[in-house]
């Protein structure tokens, strides 16, 4: 059974990086069919796509985003990474990773179909 | 940033239907790209409901359908049931990747 699971620090103070890791299990990260997404939601909010990437390491960000962010994955861990740098109190939120599968089309995979429970990081001095 | 509006709230009481409307735009949804919902309780992670715009996931019941036309969804929930008091997101794809609506607080009369 494919489950995501989302560990990190809960409190980052402003102006440092936000790091966080998704451990899967159930599935593997370098199948062909899938790439693997963060999403977050800020308190009382709706959800926003942070970014997607491949086990290649291809990826695939919001160009919206006031922090930069990067991403990466470990093959050999089953994991998958999200880094937020100079982070603000605006990017205090639940973050989630997730699987993205392909729409109909067959070209395009944004398609969330599976969420890790989320994890609340919370950015304050 | 939403590009996709989603109604804030809609109520109905059980056994009626409903439905959340999502607007897009040439870049999004009119551009031919699906749409995709999503169902939330509070305190838990989003959960698919419906993919490539009218598609159910395995064990999603057949009340919840979803349509499209042009730049604009629709989810249609019938036989409203208590448990279905929720928050649903819709969500596409465009020029800068995915975009979610900001949401519908579903209250069930």
């Amino acid at each position: 059974q494919l489950q995501l699971q989302e560990s990190g620090p809960g409190l980052v103070k402003p102006s440092e990086t936000l790091s966080l890791t998704c451990t899967v299990s159930g599935d593997s990260i370098t199948s062909h069919s899938y790439y693997w997404g963060w999403v977050r939601q800020p308190p009382g909010k709706g959800l926003e796509w942070l970014g997607s990437i491949y086990f290649t390491g291809s990826t695939h960000y919001n160009p919206s985003l006031q922090s930069p962010v990067s991403m990466s994955v470990d093959t050999s861990k089953n994991q998958l990474s999200l880094r937020l740098s100079s982070v603000t109190a605006a990017d205090t939120a639940v973050y989630y990773c997730a699987r993205l599968g392909l729409d109909s089309s067959g070209y395009y995979h944004y398609v969330f179909d599976f969420w890790g429970q989320g994890t609340l990081v919370t950015v304050s001095s | 940033q939403s590009v996709l509006t989603q109604p804030p709230s809609v109520s109905g009481a059980p056994g009626q239907r409903v439905t959340i409307s999502c607007t897009g735009d040439r870049s999004n949804i009119g551009a031919g790209y699906d749409v995709n919902w999503y169902q939330q309780f509070p305190g838990t992670a989003p959960k698919l409901l419906i993919y490539g715009n009218n598609n159910r996931p395995s064990g999603v019941p057949a009340r919840f359908s979803g349509s499209k036309s042009g730049a604009s969804a629709s989810l249609a929930i019938s036989g409203l049931q208590t448990e279905d008091e929720a928050d649903y997101y819709c969500q596409s794809y465009g020029s800068s990747g995915s975009v979610f609506g900001r949401g519908t607080k579903l209250t069930v009369l």
